[in-house]
């Protein structure tokens, strides 16, 4: 089975800095990874798919990059409603999370 | 616009069974996959299995098999998850999420539920 590690655990970073958020699978993926955002109290909303494609609605803030087993979510500008956890994935398996915080 | 709405919270005892509807609209149900992921209280996200709605083929978790079923009903577009023997770490918030399709899982999923509460509690 695959196992998904996501680094940091928490990002404290204040509204209009750039984030950037890891996940590294313990075999290569090739880009069939997604990412989500999980805001308290919600479900997850699909972010990016296949590595690097935004979902349908998703800002342009938002982008995703890699393949193989090393992965990256940037978000270019954060804005207060970016401020949530994230969870990459891949199949049936989940990352555990970057929370992203005000700092 | 797509959306999924699923049945109430419940409470049960351990060792019942539970069964979670979830009410698609806004798109052609037939034509797309039903996935489950249910989160325990203050943790990650687990994938718990997937329904074809168009032929009712399933796919589970493995650790879940035995325990777990799912459904659907194309008449009325709801998709429903049927876990028995229920324990005290299946308290979870329950999620049903489309899936773009219906011949095989892709495990990617557009569309979630707004999430049921199923505490097992005695």
């Amino acid at each position: 089975e695959i196992v998904l590690t996501q680094s940091p655990a928490t990002l404290s970073l204040s509204p209009g800095e750039r984030a950037t958020l890891s996940c590294r699978a313990s075999q290569s993926v090739s880009s069939y990874l997604a990412w989500y955002q999980q805001k308290p109290g919600q479900a997850p909303r699909l972010l990016i798919y296949d590595a690097s494609n935004r979902a349908t609605g998703i800002p342009a803030r938002f982008s995703g990059s890699g393949s193989g087993t090393d992965f990256t979510l940037t978000i270019s500008s954060l804005e207060p409603e970016d401020f949530a956890v994230y969870y990459c994935q891949q199949r049936s398996n989940f990352g555990p999370g970057t929370k992203v915080d005000i700092k | 616009q797509v959306q999924l709405v699923q049945s109430g919270a419940e409470v049960k005892k351990p060792g019942a069974s539970v069964k979670v509807s979830c009410k698609a609209s806004g798109y052609t149900f037939t034509s797309y996959g039903i996935s489950w992921v249910r989160q325990a209280p203050g943790q990650g996200l687990e994938w718990m299995g997937w329904i074809s709605a168009y032929n009712g083929n399933t796919n589970y978790a493995q650790k879940l098999q035995g325990r777990v079923t799912m459904t659907t009903d194309t008449s009325t577009s709801t998709a429903y998850m049927e876990l028995r023997s229920l324990r005290s770490d299946d308290t979870a918030v329950y999620y049903c999420a489309r899936d773009p399709s219906y011949s095989s899982s892709w495990y990617l999923f557009d569309y979630w539920g707004q999430g049921t509460l199923v505490t097992v509690s005695s």
